[in-house]
């Protein structure tokens, strides 16, 4: 069965205190990770697409990477504003749209 | 970017009515169009796929006569939660596959809540 699962599932952090939030997947085969970024009440804005092992992203203060078997989300320097919920998805290979989602990591940043 | 909007942002109803929302493609054309329902902290839960000029495909568990879905148009979809009782409540998103540059994505609607009393 295919699987997303998301650590932790809550991580309070300083402001300015880096850490990464970690996406496990186990599926027949992948075409592509998403992460997504959800503030309460609003749906999720997206963030980045990884499709091969070794890939890195950078938007502004996030860098996500894909392995294999994981995906990690960086964050570095982190602001309150950061504070979010943090979605990972994958896409299977097959021609399927439809993406199958963790349950998130719910961060909060304190000033 | 692409922009998905959603109709109404939040709707209040009474046990038994109906209520319909839309989700429409801003500056795109959508021929799939996805429905999700969350729950308070927990993650998308893929209620149905809506495909343009056909029926929607539901998932396993999802009642196709309480959620109703037409896709009419390239950018519209609707959903239509029939009789609605209070374990409707929830915030229900819609989203539309799409490319961000060249990376594919899934654009999401800013969601509707949905009480019901």
């Amino acid at each position: 069965e295919d699987q997303v699962t998301q650590s932790p599932e809550a991580l309070r952090l300083q402001e300015g205190e880096s850490s990464s939030l970690n996406c496990s997947y186990t599926v027949s085969g992948l075409r592509g990770l998403f992460w997504y970024r959800q503030d309460p009440g609003k749906g999720p804005e997206f963030l980045f697409t990884l499709y091969s092992a070794g890939e890195e992203k950078e938007k502004e203060r996030l860098k996500a990477t894909l392995t294999k078997k994981e995906s990690f989300l960086h964050i570095t320097a982190p602001k309150p504003e950061d504070s979010a919920t943090y979605l990972c998805a994958v896409l299977l290979s097959g021609g399927s749209y439809i993406p199958t989602f963790g349950r998130g990591t719910s961060l909060i940043v304190h000033p | 970017g692409a922009v998905v909007s959603q109709h109404p942002s939040w709707v209040i109803c009474k046990s038994g009515t109906s209520v319909k929302i839309e989700c429409r493609s801003l500056d795109f054309q959508a021929t799939t169009m996805f429905w999700y329902r969350q729950f308070p902290k927990q993650s998308l839960m893929l209620m149905a796929t809506s495909n343009e000029g056909s029926k929607a495909t539901y998932e396993q568990g999802v009642e196709k006569d309480k959620f109703l879905i037409n896709h009419a148009s390239l950018t519209l979809s609707t959903l239509t939660v029939t009789s609605a009782h209070p374990e409707d409540s929830s915030f229900y998103i819609c989203s539309a596959p799409g490319l961000a540059g060249v990376q594919e994505t899934q654009y999401f609607g800013p969601g509707t809540r949905l009480l019901v009393l």
